[in-house]
C-alpha cells in the first residue's frame, strides 16, 4: 500500500487568495509529482522534483510554485486562486527506476474556487 | 505533437472478457503503462510493457506493438468492481509520462 498523502482533500475559497497544497511520502522516493485533472480529462503534469532542492515546471505551471527542501514533502502553491484553478490535484511519486513511470498517487485534493 | 488515443466510454456484462485499445505517437519511448482510476479517486498502476508481447497479471494483462505504436488492456471475468476509468500512458525520450484521458469502463450484471 502506497505511503503518499496529500492534505486537505477538500477545499473551498475565494479568488485572490493563496493556498498551499500538503504533499508527504514516507517512502523514501527521489522523484515527486504535481498533476492536475479535470473530470473526464487526462492528468496534466503542473510541477516536478528529481530530489531535494530539485523543481522543475510541467505544462501548466505558470501559476503555481513548488518547494523539495526535505525529500518526504513537495508542497504546491497557488500564490492567488481563480476560479479556472478548480479542479483535482494529485501528487505522486516513484523510486526513479527503470520501469519510473510506476507511480504511486496520493488521494488528491479537489480545489473549488469562487 | 505527442498524442494517445483511447476511447472514451465502453460498455461490457459481468463476467465476459473486454479490450481497451490504446495508440500512441510520441517523442521516443521507454515504457507503456496502464493505471485504474475509480470514480474520484487516484489512479492506481496495473501494468507496465517495454518489450512486444503480452504481460499477463491475473485477471489483466497488457499487448505492446512498438512498431505499430499499439497497446490494449484485456480484463477477462469482468466484475462490477472492474467499472472505472482505464488510463494509457507512454514514458517519452525525456522520461516523462504522456496520458491519455482514459476509457470508463461501464460494466452492467
Amino acid at each position: 500500500e502506497a505511503d503518499i498523502y496529500q492534505t486537505p482533500r477538500y477545499l473551498v475559497i475565494g479568488t485572490g487568495k493563496k493556498i498551499t497544497l500538503e504533499c508527504s511520502q514516507t517512502m523514501g522516493h527521489d522523484k515527486m509529482y504535481w498533476y492536475q485533472q479535470d473530470p473526464g480529462m487526462e492528468l496534466h503534469l503542473i510541477h516536478y522534483s528529481y530530489g531535494v532542492n530539485s523543481t522543475e515546471k510541467g505544462d501548466l505551471s505558470s501559476e503555481s510554485t513548488v518547494s523539495r527542501i526535505r525529500t518526504e514533502h513537495f508542497p504546491l502553491t497557488l500564490e492567488s486562486a481563480r476560479p479556472s484553478h478548480t479542479s483535482q490535484y494529485l501528487c505522486a511519486s516513484s523510486d526513479g527506476g527503470a520501469d519510473t513511470g510506476e507511480l504511486f498517487f496520493g488521494e488528491g485534493s479537489r480545489l473549488t474556487v469562487l | 505533437g505527442q498524442n494517445i488515443d483511447q476511447p472514451t466510454e465502453m460498455t461490457a456484462t459481468e463476467g465476459a472478457i473486454v479490450q481497451i485499445n490504446c495508440t500512441y505517437q510520441t517523442s521516443g519511448f521507454n515504457g507503456l503503462f496502464w493505471y485504474q482510476q475509480h470514480a474520484g479517486e487516484a489512479p492506481t498502476f496495473l501494468s507496465y510493457n517495454v518489450l512486444d508481447g503480452l504481460e499477463e497479471k491475473g485477471r489483466f494483462s497488457s499487448f505492446l506493438s512498438r512498431s505499430k505504436g499499439y497497446s490494449y488492456l484485456l480484463l477477462k471475468e469482468l466484475q462490477m468492481k472492474d467499472s472505472a476509468s482505464y488510463l494509457c500512458a507512454v514514458l517519452d525520450s525525456n522520461y516523462q509520462l504522456i496520458w491519455g484521458a482514459g476509457t470508463k469502463l461501464i460494466i452492467k450484471p
